[in-house]
């Protein structure tokens, strides 16, 4: 059984820029989910996945966009990027029919420059 | 709308004492409270959860609905507790989707 993977692992982009953020859900679940995580801060909820279409939003502005794969994968994409998006970006799935938590990936550390 | 409080940003003991990470929550509906941890190099993993009413790794954390509180507590911390933690809540039987609080560092030492 995989876990989940976010790729790539560190990415430096300019000020705006467009990006994709890449996420592969643990094998038999179906739902994913997108967090911003800024320095010193708890992860902050973007946008969940599921059965391909959005399931619920956080208050993030629509440059931020995402989509699901039959698969379940997920591409996180943020347009126009600003300095204030520099984050670890964390993706987390988890099994639509079961409530045992997230499985999170590592993340994908953004800089803005 | 949904908050979650943690105080804390560190928390620092010696090793065999006890801990207590507080977190504090606001909701006006029935929550479900987590407890999430990031050991260092590690990813963020569910440590407990209020429903299951479990001891994970020597944790406890008791739903006080009065206090609107989670609070995690061992009595005996050991080094290799030393992590992030995090709080979380979320609305019962909606969407799996979490709230979290800003996360307690917790170094217990030697």
């Amino acid at each position: 059984e995989t876990g989940v993977t976010q790729s790539p692992t560190h990415l430096i982009k300019t000020r705006g820029q467009q990006v994709t953020l890449r996420c592969s859900s643990q094998s038999g679940h179906n739902t994913v989910s997108w967090y911003q995580q800024a320095l010193g801060q708890g992860p902050q909820f973007i946008f969940q996945y599921y059965r391909e279409e959005e399931n619920g939003r956080g208050n993030f502005p629509p440059r931020f966009s995402g989509l699901q794969f039959p698969n379940y994968s997920s591409e996180l994409n943020v347009n126009a990027l600003e300095l204030d998006d520099s984050a670890l970006y964390l993706c987390a799935s988890s099994p639509a029919d079961k409530e045992d938590g997230y499985t999170f990936g590592s993340g994908t550390r953004l800089t803005v420059v | 709308a949904q908050r979650v409080t943690q105080p804390e940003k560190l928390l620092s003991v010696f090793k065999g004492a006890p801990v207590e990470l507080k977190c504090n929550y606001s909701y006006s509906g029935s929550p479900e409270l987590f407890w999430y941890v990031q050991y260092s190099r590690q990813r963020l993993q569910l440590l407990l959860r209020h429903i299951s009413r479990e001891s994970i790794k020597g944790f406890t954390a008791d739903l006080n609905k009065g206090e609107t509180s989670f609070h995690l507590k061992k009595p005996f911390a050991q080094e290799e507790d030393s992590a992030m933690y995090y709080c979380a809540l979320r609305a019962s039987g909606g969407s799996y989707i979490p709230t979290f609080g800003r996360g307690t560092s917790l170094i217990v030492h030697p």
